[in-house]
């Protein structure tokens, strides 16, 4: 049974930092891997997307990138704002009908 | 572009009663949608899958006679949870998948129920 692990659970940090959030998965066979943000009480905003081909993708001020085999990924913010504060969700999909395996979250907190 | 919706955002019932909550694809054909939940600080967590026409697939630990789940269009998915408790009360998100738009998803906005 796939299992999505992320590190750290929170993170506090100042306006301006960039920060790496880490995202493990314990099954390598997957189809693709999202990152989402969820603001508190709120559904899910997709960020990026990767599929198991790829090994990163940008928009804007964030990189994901994948490492499939060692089952990793990282999502980097750059330029950090109090505007970015919110629980971020790594997810992977087994195949192409989207059943997905959410991480537990890292909430980030940028302070002012 | 594509919009999943979902009614009620918010719903207040007691417990032993039951509660709808629907998800529907504004724009878009959905012919599979996921039910997912989720406890307070913790991760949302996949309760079944929904094909148009066809029965649910649940995932081990949700009770299918609790959680009845109807997909009846490809438009509209129906989670209904029966004689609700306190312990039911999440926050509980559906998604869609486009299959004609490279199996893009679109998660709802997700309905926060509390159970009295």
């Amino acid at each position: 049974k796939q299992e999505v692990t992320q590190i750290p659970a929170a993170l506090s940090v100042p306006e301006g930092e960039n920060l790496v959030l880490n995202c493990s998965f314990t099954d390598s066979a997957i189809y693709n891997l999202q990152w989402f943000r969820q603001d508190p009480g709120k559904g899910l905003t997709s960020l990026l997307l990767i599929q198991s081909s790829q090994r990163e993708q940008t928009s804007g001020r964030l990189n994901a990138s994948l490492d499939k085999s060692s089952g990793r990924s990282t999502l980097y913010i750059a330029a950090s704002q109090p505007g970015d504060s919110a629980t971020y969700l790594c997810a992977v999909s087994p195949n192409a009908g989207n059943m997905l395996t959410f991480g537990g979250g890292t909430r980030l907190m940028v302070k002012p | 572009g594509a919009v999943v919706s979902q009614h009620p955002s918010r719903v207040i019932c007691k417990s032993g009663t039951s509660v709808k909550i629907e998800c529907r694809s504004l724009d878009f054909q959905a012919t599979t949608m996921f039910w997912y939940r989720q406890f307070p600080k913790q991760s949302l967590m996949l309760m079944a899958t929904s094909n148009e026409g066809s029965k649910a697939t649940y995932e081990q630990g949700v009770e299918k006679d609790k959680f009845l789940i109807n997909h009846a269009s490809l438009t509209l998915s129906t989670l209904t949870v029966t004689s609700a408790h306190p312990e039911d009360s999440s926050f509980y998100i559906c998604s869609a998948r486009d299959g004609l738009l490279g199996n893009t998803i679109y998660f709802g906005e997700g309905s926060w129920l509390t159970v009295v």
